[in-house]
């Protein structure tokens, strides 16, 4: 199996613009997380999903982050209009189960940069 | 391609007992190596290291790297129940960050 898959890997962007980051999961997995890091907050719990359905979004910093699984297996994480505040590594996690307390295996990110 | 590696992946132990969780490595670009602790959803952080041979504590934990060697060792000393979680450790390669698949630490009463 390839893992949990990001795209793009990087992102550099002009604050205003749509940014759209994309996760697929590991086959055969239900849950979906997305993360972000930065320096001053650490590993920050965004939203996650089960069974495609929004379990926990109340980390989603405002309504200029929305977050899909339109199948289950892909999930997109869309920011528009982004902010330079935005700029972070943002990582997908897939697991099997409710999502609560299994093994989370993480993609590699995708690093945003928006100027 | 960079990687990560954590053995054991799943590791049962009775309270009182000490573990040694390992995390090996090879990235290009090496900038430091993350501990974190995971029970319910998110991760929490526990330790960086970015220095070999100096040991960050904290209370009954503690971490170590070698950057010779290429690889870090998470101590618990003690162990309770409440230590029962998965284990990640992850690299920044000043590039992105690469997550070994975690141990599973189970501790029975």
């Amino acid at each position: 199996d390839a893992g949990v898959i990001q795209s793009p890997r990087h992102e550099v962007t002009e604050m205003g613009q749509e940014v759209t980051l994309r996760c697929k999961l590991i086959s055969g997995h239900n849950s979906l997380f997305w993360y972000r890091q930065t320096m001053m907050r650490g590993l920050e719990l965004l939203i996650y999903f089960n069974n495609n359905v929004p379990i926990d979004d109340s980390g989603m910093p405002e309504d200029r982050f929305s977050a899909k699984m339109p199948n289950a297996s892909f999930s997109t994480l869309k920011i528009q209009p982004s902010e330079p505040r935005d700029s972070a590594v943002y990582f997908c996690a897939s697991s099997s189960g409710t999502g609560n307390g299994e093994t989370q295996y993480f993609g590699p990110g995708t690093r945003l940069l928006v100027l | 391609e960079d990687k990560v590696v954590q053995s054991p992946l799943s590791l049962v132990v009775h309270e009182g007992d000490t573990v040694t969780l390992n995390c090996s490595y090879e990235v290009t670009n090496f900038r430091s190596l993350l501990w974190y602790k995971q029970e319910k959803k998110a991760p929490t952080f526990l330790f960086m290291l970015t220095s070999s041979g100096i040991e960050k504590k904290s209370g009954r934990l503690s971490s170590i790297l070698d950057k010779k060697e290429l690889f870090s060792i998470l101590n618990i000393t003690a162990t309770q129940t409440g230590d029962s979680a998965v284990y990640l450790c992850a690299v920044d390669n000043n590039n992105d960050m690469r997550f070994g698949a975690g141990t599973r630490l189970t501790v029975k009463p």
